[in-house]
């Protein structure tokens, strides 16, 4: 079956332009995480969704990121003025369960490359 | 220091060899995961522990909760294990700690 899906893969913005980063999980699952992965580094937690509820929100690194999953499906990142700082990888993933659940495997998307210049 | 450390950072060595890979971490976990991430970002979830020793293939996972370490060991290294290796720390149901990754290198 299909797994989490990200667009576009790609992004060169200018310094101060917004962006909008969508990932779509795997039909069914709960729980949608993003991610932000520095050239080099490991991924970093930015924010967590249980359906349509975002449950944790404390890796946003400034008041200019904002992630909304308002169906409980299909979540956008949205990233405003953005500044060189903000280029990395951005991965989402999904898992099946909610909270609730003691096992939860993360299925992660292929990412978004945000290049800022 | 970070929450989730692991060595080497890069590793690089001849078809064949044996490769270990070192993770340790200073938080309380509820799981320790290992990853495979391939250059265009695609990650992939290799192991899942909480105790004792997993084997699937080539790949073996230990992990000592007393001494907070783990390692990934791959038998009869192939060009095609070339990849970063992540290490992550799940703390309660959902939250993962993440490694900075091994670089790993496979000379044929």
């Amino acid at each position: 079956g299909a797994g989490v899906s990200q667009s576009p893969r790609y992004k060169v913005a200018k310094r101060g332009q917004d962006v909008a980063l969508r990932c779509d999980p795997i039909s069914g699952h709960v729980s949608l995480f993003w991610y932000q992965q520095a050239l080099g580094q490991g991924p970093e937690f930015l924010t967590y969704f249980q359906n349509e509820a975002q449950l944790d929100k404390s890796g946003l690194p400034s008041d200019r990121f904002f992630a909304e999953r308002p169906e409980g499906s299909v979540s956008t990142l949205k990233i405003q003025r953005t500044q060189q700082e903000d280029s990395a990888v951005y991965l989402c993933a999904s898992s099946l369960m909610g909270q609730s659940s003691s096992y939860n495997e993360q299925f992660f998307g292929p990412g978004t490359r945000l290049t800022v210049l | 220091k970070n929450e989730v450390e692991q060595s080497p950072q890069n590793l690089t060595a001849q078809e064949g060899e044996f490769i270990t890979i070192n993770c340790s971490y200073s938080v309380g976990i509820s799981a320790l995961h290992w990853l495979q991430q391939h250059p265009g970002g695609g990650i992939v979830s290799l192991f899942m522990l909480s105790s004792g020793k997993k084997k699937h293939g080539r790949l073996i996972a230990t992990i000592n909760i007393q001494e907070k370490h783990s390692s990934l060991h791959i038998t009869a290294s192939h060009p095609r294990d070339s990849a970063v290796y992540i290490c992550a720390a799940r703390q309660g149901a959902q939250k993962l700690v993440f490694g900075q990754g091994t670089r790993l290198t496979i000379n044929p």
